[in-house]
């Protein structure tokens, strides 16, 4: 079955603590994105990622960290220096970055902050 | 600055009924334009997209929308809503220069028996 998984569904972290959540695909793609879906917000995108060890900032990175070090892999870890990282995060691959191509997404992980 | 609207944050309608769900963009040229469902607690699936051509499209799910260059707006329409339509609904628009999507801030569909 190709696809993209996200773990874990639900994360819990104290404040001052970094984590990181993890998104896999199987299809194949060259592109990978991370948004971040907020309650009555659209997403806004954090980081995506054209190729293997090479990603870009979107529009809301600060505060986040990722790494490409392998095509199918692209984790997103959420610092403590991000100020207000409960939300519903969602990864998503295509086969490039241009429009045409469809993005697909992963079931998303949900985390809070205690 | 590129922007997406969907001026509805709530719709609820009755099983059987007839759909149509708004969104208006604002970009000065020809944008793409997508739809997406969202079911509770799950990432997103593509409907269906615009790019050019015939300004009718179809998608899954018995879903279509139409574009609307004058109005500035992409409408997704389903002529009978069935329970298992009841989701979130995100409109997004990009520019062809650009790999960005830009989100509306979602409708949410209630079905009544």
């Amino acid at each position: 079955d190709g696809g993209i998984t996200q773990s874990p569904k639900y994360l819990f972290r104290k404040e001052g603590q970094n984590v990181t959540l993890s998104c896999e695909q199987n299809l194949n793609h060259d592109a990978m994105y991370w948004y971040r879906q907020d309650p009555g917000q659209g997403l806004r995108l954090i980081y995506y990622s054209q190729i293997v060890n090479d990603f870009q900032k979107g529009d809301i990175a600060e505060g986040y960290s990722v790494s490409r070090e392998k095509k199918e892999s692209f984790p997103l870890t959420v610092t403590s220096a991000q100020k207000n990282p409960t939300a519903f995060y969602l990864c998503a691959s295509s086969t490039g970055t241009g429009l045409t191509d469809t993005q697909y997404f992963g079931p998303g992980t949900r985390l809070t902050v205690l | 600055a590129q922007s997406v609207t969907q001026p509805d944050i709530h719709i609820t309608v009755s099983e059987g009924a007839s759909l149509e769900l708004r969104c208006n963009y604002s970009y000065g040229a020809t944008p793409y334009l997508f739809w997406y469902v969202q079911s509770p607690g799950q990432g997103l699936q593509l409907l269906l997209k615009y790019f050019s051509g015939d300004t009718l499209v179809q998608g899954i799910k018995g879903f279509e929308a139409e574009f609307k260059r004058s109005q500035s707006s992409f409408n997704l329409r389903k002529p009978s809503v069935h329970w298992s339509d009841a989701a979130e609904y995100f409109c997004a628009v990009g520019m062809d220069s650009s790999y960005k999507l830009i989100f509306g801030s979602g409708t949410r569909l209630l079905v009544r028996p």
